[in-house]
């Protein structure tokens, strides 16, 4: 069946420093890939999304890249900051039918000033 | 344009009670879903409405959660009695389009906690 796995957290990082939220899955097919962010106090928020392989989502400094060839969506940003502290949720929604999301667990993430 | 709005934002009940959750779509989408993040775990899914219409409604847990959108419009989703294992962030969103990988766009979510 279609899965997602995403890197335990809590992650913390320094202000400034380079993050990376690892994400793989498992689907069959082409799923398009996405990543959502949850601020505090706040609802989900789509952060960047990836429709085919070699796509490269980016959004607010965040990037990711689909590959296929891992199946791999992993989150990149080369300097957080301490506003970007929240919850990153890898997910898919697969092309073979169906409509419904497929979330990771979360990785929280903390940015210290 | 409004995003998708969900009410209430919290809800503390006994276990035993009754509690509806309502979501209010986008305007003008015809997809809405219901998911739910229990414990801090994954956000599973729950069900999807193609207007007035059940799509998909295998992840509903048991038959004590039902879920209606009479007229095709806002989503109510009723959870009666309830457990304590019901707690947890239940999240609406909604979509376009009919190809099933458009974007869905989620609600701020109701905080449910069952005592």
């Amino acid at each position: 069946g279609n899965s997602v796995t995403q890197m335990e957290g809590p992650v913390t990082l320094s202000e400034e420093a380079f993050l990376t939220i690892n994400c793989t899955y498992t689907a069959t097919g082409y799923p398009s890939l996405f990543w959502y962010v949850q601020y505090p106090g706040e609802g989900l928020q789509l952060l960047l999304k990836a429709t085919k392989a070699d796509d490269k989502g980016s959004n607010k400094g965040f990037e990711a890249t689909y590959r296929k060839e891992t199946t791999s969506f992993h989150l990149e940003k080369g300097s957080v900051q301490v506003s970007d502290s929240a919850v990153y949720f890898c997910a898919l929604t697969p092309n073979t039918g169906g409509f419904k999301t497929i979330f990771g667990a979360g990785t929280r993430l903390f940015v210290k000033a | 344009e409004a995003g998708v709005t969900q009410f209430p934002s919290h809800s503390v009940i006994e276990k035993g009670q009754t509690v509806t959750l309502r979501c209010d779509p986008i305007s003008g989408h015809d997809n809405l879903y219901w998911y739910r993040r229990v414990m801090g775990k994954e956000i599973k899914f729950l069900l999807h409405f193609v207007k007035e219409s059940k799509q998909d409604e295998s992840g509903m847990p048991n038959n004590r959660f039902l879920a209606e959108r009479t007229g095709g419009t806002y989503s109510t989703l009723k959870v009666q009695p309830a457990e304590l294992e019901d707690s947890g962030v239940y999240f609406c969103a909604s979509s376009q389009g009919d190809r099933g990988q458009e974007t869905q766009y989620f609600g701020p979510g109701t905080r449910l906690l069952v005592l």
